[in-house]
């Protein structure tokens, strides 16, 4: 079955950067994109950005341009979140999901990112 | 504030029908038919339940549909049952440059 398990929650001091992790198992990874999505407490979903696991194409949501950067290593079916200069309104869940035509089917479990002095 | 409008809360009693609107714009709702509906239920990640406007993923009941006209989609819930209580998110695809965008989301409640 379908999956993607998640690296765990993270505490970081402001202006530092984080990376989250994503293992996909169940599928093809290379078939796929892998979306990123975050959320913030108590609020909605936020798209931040998708990356084709097949060539690499990365589009990023203009508002983390310059912060924010994606991966994949396709040897061990896994994406990478990074986001840098880390602010406290970064505080939240960050979500992978398996993307395909628009449409995120499958998402990991989440990891939360507390930033806090 | 979310690229997409939805209204905050809408409520049901079981048995009844509730519908959820999404209002974007011409450059992303009415512009494309790839919107999407997700359900999220406290604590957990959320789960894909309409795609492409109004087609369901394998397992999701057919209580749940989709349609859309002009620049909003609509999300109806037939039948409610207790575990529709949930919040409920749409998204789009926003072109080549925005890409993909949410919607604040809804939290339905069943009465």
């Amino acid at each position: 079955q379908v999956q993607l398990v998640q690296s765990g929650a993270e505490v970081k001091r402001p202006g530092a950067s984080v990376k989250v992790s994503c293992k996909a198992s169940g599928y093809s990874f290379t078939t796929y994109a892998i979306s990123w999505v975050r959320q913030t407490p108590g609020q909605g979903l936020e798209w931040m950005g998708w990356m084709s696991a097949y060539n690499g194409d990365t589009n990023y949501a203009q508002r983390f341009q310059g912060r924010v950067t994606m991966t994949t290593d396709t040897s061990t079916s896994t994406a990478y979140l990074e986001l840098r200069g880390l602010r406290s309104d970064d505080t939240a869940i960050y979500y992978c999901a398996r993307e395909l035509e628009f449409k995120d089917d499958y998402w990991g479990q989440g990891t939360l990112v507390t930033v806090s002095s | 504030q979310s690229a997409l409008t939805q209204p905050p809360s809408a409520s049901g009693s079981p048995g009844q029908s509730v519908t959820i609107s999404c209002t974007g714009t011409s450059s992303d709702v009415g512009g494309y038919n790839y919107v999407s509906w997700y359900q999220q239920h406290p604590g957990k990640a959320p789960k894909l339940i309409i795609y492409e406007v109004s087609k369901r993923p394998s397992g999701v009941p057919d209580r749940f549909s989709g349609s859309k006209s002009g620049n909003t989609a609509s999300l109806t819930v037939s039948g409610l049952q207790a575990e529709d209580e949930a919040d409920y998110y749409c998204g789009s695809y926003a072109g080549i440059n925005n890409l993909r965008v949410f919607g604040g989301g809804t939290k339905l409640t069943v009465l």
